[in-house]
């Protein structure tokens, strides 16, 4: 079974309008975190937004925001406000455990968001 | 910028060859994590090194190593390629080796021919 799991290959958006990003994930650990990252067309992986698994409060960071839905193993991006400029592939990431062996990132296959003016 | 400085940028060779890709973290990122990106894999971790020991391995090749050196810098080695192996090879870096908040450098874009 997949960890991470991004249901939307693509999407639309208009320029100004909110967008929701769907994330959900699959683990058995109690502690975890999640990661959105943001991959422009020129290549790079930028940072987004980071939840652990214990933290109540959904993370925001400016227009992004983490929707945090941990009974249903759903961490989904919400970006308000859209910007042409945040047309790119966006993935969801998964740290499992906090001890151990466990540091690597799970990638989901991401989903490519499209701004439209 | 991510400050996190991946050498080169762009490398083709021929198969058969090694490369050595590098990565300079972030200032006071003790964490060195190496990932690979490619059309049909996507994106996958291969190796973690925190303080110039290795910490994690994951979906990485025998024909493929890495190290931290004690300045903190990570080299990725990379032998006896194949076609398969072109892709982008991400480096990325963190202050613990918790990775609350990894940062990712530019990526190397390997293509062999």
């Amino acid at each position: 079974a997949q960890k991470i799991t991004q249901t939307q290959p693509g999407m639309f958006v208009q320029e100004k309008e909110a967008v929701t990003l769907d994330c959900t994930y699959d683990t058995s650990d109690q502690s975890y975190g999640l990661f959105w990252y943001k991959q422009p067309s020129s290549g790079e992986m930028i940072f987004l937004i980071y939840q652990g698994s214990y933290d109540e409060q959904n993370a925001t960071e400016g227009r992004y925001s983490l929707n945090f839905q941990k009974a249903r193993k759903s961490a989904n991006l919400v970006i308000s406000a859209s910007q042409l400029g945040d047309s790119a592939m966006y993935f969801c990431a998964m740290r499992e455990g906090e001890g151990g062996s466990n540091y690597k990132l799970t990638f989901g296959k991401g989903t490519l968001l499209t701004v439209n003016p | 910028d991510s400050g996190v400085t991946q050498t080169p940028k762009h490398l083709i060779t021929a198969t058969g060859q090694r490369v050595t890709l590098r990565c300079s973290p972030r200032s006071g990122d003790l964490s060195v994590y190496w990932y690979q990106q490619s059309l049909d894999q996507g994106l996958q971790f291969l190796i973690q090194y925190y303080n110039g020991e290795e910490r994690a391995k994951g979906n990485i090749l025998e024909r493929f190593s890495a190290q931290q050196f004690p300045d903190l810098h990570s080299e990725l080695n990379l032998s006896s390629l194949e076609l398969g192996d072109s892709a982008l090879y991400f480096c990325a870096s963190s202050v613990t080796d918790l990775n609350t908040e990894a940062f990712f450098g530019q990526g190397t874009r390997l293509t062999v021919v």
